[in-house]
Order: C-alpha cells, then structure tokens, then sequence
C-alpha cells in the first residue's frame, strides 16, 4: 500500500468556522508533512512531524494547528482563517531521514480548500 | 535563496521523441533528489529518485543523471507520451534534515 489518503477533497469555510483536515497512511512511514500549495507555484512546507513530534514548524500562523494522534494519521486544525489561506493542503509521508534512510515523500492527492 | 532551481518554466515535445527536464541546486549538503509529476488540483506523483552516490538510475521511460560537480540533474522522458504533459518538479534533501527543498517546476507539453 503506497497510499496517503487525505479527507476532505474539497472544503468551504468561512472565517469564523473551525474545520479539520485529515490524512492517513500505512506504509510504516515516521515522518509525515503538510503543505500548502497555491496555483502554478511549488508545494510550500508548513509541519513536519517526525515519530509523531512535531519537529518543524516554519513559522506557520496559529490559526493552523496540527496534530498527530498515531504514526498513521495526521491532522490539520483550521480556526479564524483568511481567504489568501485559499490553496490546495497536501499532506506527505516518508521514511525518517534524520535516520539517513532513503525513499520516495509520498503525497496525498490534497484538500482543495477555500475561505470566503 | 533558491536552493532548488528549474530554469525552464515549459518545455514542448513531439510524442516519441526524448523531454529532457533540467534542475540545479546550490547545497552541497544535499544527497537526495526526486522528481515529481504533478497535474493539476491533484498531489505530486513520486516519480524516481536518485541518491548523491550514484550518477544515474532508470525506471523504464525515466531516467535521471545526477552531476555533483556541476551541481546538476536532469529527468530523461524516454519515448515522451501525451500522458505524460504535467508539470514537473524536482526537490532535494539533505542527510539528517527533513525537509524536502522544491524547484519552481517545469511545465511538459507532449504534443501528438
């Protein structure tokens, strides 16, 4: 299974609402990642959890939270969000690297999410 | 600092013949490199990934060349199909970090 599942396909929110986007995988991957990613332009990091840690945040505003409740699943918490966090949410799995292992970052096919 | 760079933003090619897709990076420390395929409103596709102690490695239609000297990959796309018009981004990683640093990508249009 060289899946990463992410839930929902599309979301609409408004600013005041509080939504969650969800991501799975089961290829015994220790470092998961979301991303976010506008049109025409390369996938931008935002976490990276690492042994269900988090070990990255680059400098994400709070209204993004994430959570990683077990080595399969990944959340991303949504609050007060604005309408430029419009864009396409990716999550990604891989192999460890602090570890020096090797193998391919696997991508979910993405949340489309728009803020009105 | 754009350590991860693709200097074509498209590239055209007649179906059959070979697409040829360029990505320089500036971090020595980098050792691994992958190429994505990416259509629109969908995730990347990992593609093929090469480590820094190889120069070359080949999944049937693609190959890619890894020059550390010169600092340099490239994506052969051998022969090139319609299907195959995406866009394509390169990224590289360093040892001990995990953090995947992505080119600009390159826009592939096979033309039949």
């Amino acid at each position: 299974d060289t899946e990463v599942t992410q839930t929902p396909k599309h979301l609409v929110m408004g600013m005041t609402n509080k939504k969650s986007l969800k991501c799975e995988q089961h290829m015994g991957h220790r470092a998961m990642y979301w991303y976010k990613q506008k049109a025409k332009k390369p996938p931008e990091l935002m976490f990276v959890y690492s042994y269900e840690k988090l070990s990255i945040n680059e400098s994400v505003p709070s209204r993004f939270s994430p959570e990683c409740p077990n080595s399969s699943l990944l959340n991303l918490h949504l609050h007060a969000l604005q309408p430029e966090d419009s864009a396409l949410y990716l999550c990604a799995s891989s192999q460890a690297r602090l570890a020096g292992a090797y193998g391919g970052q696997f991508f979910g096919p993405g949340t489309r999410l728009t803020v009105l | 600092d754009q350590q991860v760079k693709q200097n074509s933003p498209s590239l055209s090619v007649q179906e059959g013949r070979i697409s040829i897709l360029n990505c320089d990076y500036t971090n020595s420390m980098f050792d691994y490199f992958l190429w994505y395929k990416k259509y629109p409103a969908e995730g990347p596709t990992f593609l093929i990934s090469i480590s820094s102690i190889k120069d070359k490695n080949e999944d049937g239609r693609f190959t890619v060349f890894l020059n550390k000297s010169a600092k340099h990959l490239s994506l052969h796309i051998v022969p090139s199909q319609p299907g195959d018009s995406a866009v394509y981004f390169c990224a590289a990683s360093a040892r001990g970090t995990y953090k995947y640093i992505f080119g600009t990508g390159t826009r592939l249009k096979v033309l039949a």
